[in-house]
């Protein structure tokens, strides 16, 4: 079945740094990904939809300078917290779909903590 | 961002018992979604409903999409404890490109006691 991989699982960073998180297709190609945040005790918020090849469409209220993405290639998209703050610390989720399938298949996340 | 209406917040049910979850949303959808969310892992996908009134089944679980597209129901059947999780519904207005995007619900958190 589809798998979708992330790395790394959890990781620490301080306050004014930058943390890269990886979201893979490992066994389908997915021309688009999605990134959510998700907040303790809270829902999936939708960042942004990752297209390969092209600029990222961030929701309302993302900033996209400090949250950047980048899809290079079909099966690798990656997220990168520019100069990380405490009220960064999230739980950071991807997903994919094998198009032409509407289905979107889930990482098991990333946790970030910002101290 | 719109998010669906999933309440209570918590259930609470004894091992054995039926569960049935609701989710209410201003607009309507082409597509609803079910997910179960483990602690610490990412949502996995229990049903997907693609056409208003579908009543799909997938072993104890059985959901239906409403007629107005406003609205779907999971139930659970015979619960048992590894039901025990966040179960969140997700709506999707189109299968492909920007709108393929999922608005997600509060989530349910379910607790079965043995």
């Amino acid at each position: 079945g589809a798998v979708v991989s992330q790395h790394p699982s959890r990781v620490i960073c301080k306050s004014g740094t930058s943390v890269k998180i990886e979201c893979r297709s490992l066994d389908f190609q997915a021309t688009t990904m999605f990134w959510y945040r998700q907040f303790p005790k809270q829902s999936l918020m939708l960042m942004a939809t990752s297209n390969e090849g092209s600029k990222a469409t961030y929701e309302q209220g993302v900033e996209k300078d400090k949250f950047l993405i980048n899809h290079a290639s079909l099966t690798l998209s990656t997220l990168t917290v520019t100069s990380a703050h405490p009220e960064d610390s999230s739980f950071y989720i991807c997903s994919a779909s094998p198009e032409p399938y509407n289905e979107q298949f889930f990482g098991p996340g990333t946790r970030l903590t910002v101290l | 961002g719109q998010q669906l209406n999933q309440s209570p917040q918590s259930m609470f049910i004894q091992e054995g018992e039926d569960v049935s979850m609701n989710c209410t949303s201003s607009s309507i959808f082409n597509t609803w979604l079910w997910y179960k969310q483990d602690p610490g892992e990412g949502p996995v996908l229990l049903i997907a409903l693609y056409k208003a009134g579908e009543l799909t089944s997938n072993g104890r679980l059985t959901a239906q999409f409403g007629i107005t597209r406003k609205d779907s129901f999971l139930n659970i059947s015979a619960s048992i404890p590894s039901d025990v999780g966040i179960y969140f519904c997700a709506g999707q207005l189109r299968y492909t490109g920007a709108n393929s995007k999922l608005t997600f619900g509060k989530g349910i958190t379910l607790s079965v006691r043995p």
